[in-house]
């Protein structure tokens, strides 16, 4: 079946640098990645939605220069959180619409960012 | 604006089935689908159905859907502990282009 890997699974950084996270389709063409934000115990909040070779779609209320996401091929999608916070702190989790089955949506399993 | 709604926690006996609800406020959802997140781990796909339909089976998997009251269901069969984990209903509409919509998921817990 589809898979997405994202990259790293966890990672822990100081209050002011800036942390990339790789959100990849491995068997498909992926057309479209969305990345989403998961809370404790909360559902999925969709962030932006990031078509290849064009700027990204941002939802309400997400700062684009925050969260820089750059989506340079048809496998690839990275999200950069700059000068991160500790309120910035969550799960974040890519999705892959595979171009041949635009029905459904593969999600990577979600990168833990913890910054201190 | 859409809306999906599910119930937050279930719980049953090993061997039993499982129903987890789901409800939704767009009349034009399009596709509807059934995510399981198992602990500090992404989302997996675990079945959808187009609105046109009522019922989808998938082995242990049971969808149903009453689009007049907008409910779906999802029911599992002989429930294992292996199948404790968050689910969550999601919508979408225009035949998928478009982006999803979850509810705030259902724990399913299992216990032996």
């Amino acid at each position: 079946g589809a898979v997405v890997s994202q990259h790293p699974s966890r990672v822990i950084c100081k209050s002011g640098t800036s942390v990339k996270i790789e959100c990849r389709s491995l068997d498909f063409q992926a057309t479209t990645m969305f990345w989403y934000r998961q809370f404790p115990k909360q559902s999925l909040m969709l962030m932006a939605t990031s078509n290849e070779g064009s700027k990204a779609t941002y939802e309400q209320g997400v700062e684009k220069d925050k969260f820089l996401i750059n989506h340079a091929s048809l496998t690839l999608s990275t999200l950069t959180v700059t000068s991160a916070h500790p309120e910035d702190s969550s799960f974040y989790i890519c999705s892959a619409r595979d171009r041949g089955r635009p029905d459904t949506q593969y999600f990577g399993p979600g990168t833990r960012l913890t910054v201190l | 604006g859409e809306d999906v709604e599910q119930s937050l926690f279930l719980s049953v006996r090993e061997g039993d089935s499982s129903v987890i609800n789901c409800t939704y406020t767009d009349s034009s959802s399009t596709y509807l689908y059934w995510y399981k997140q198992e602990p500090g781990a992404g989302l997996q796909l675990l079945t959808y159905i187009f609105s046109n339909m009522d019922m989808k089976q998938d082995q242990r998997l049971t969808v149903l859907l009453n689009k007049k009251d907008k409910h779906l269901s999802l029911r599992i069969a002989d429930t294992q502990t292996g199948d404790s984990a968050i689910y969550f209903c999601a919508e979408t509409m225009n035949s998928g282009y478009s982006t999803l919509t979850f509810g705030k998921g259902t724990m399913l817990l299992v216990s032996p």
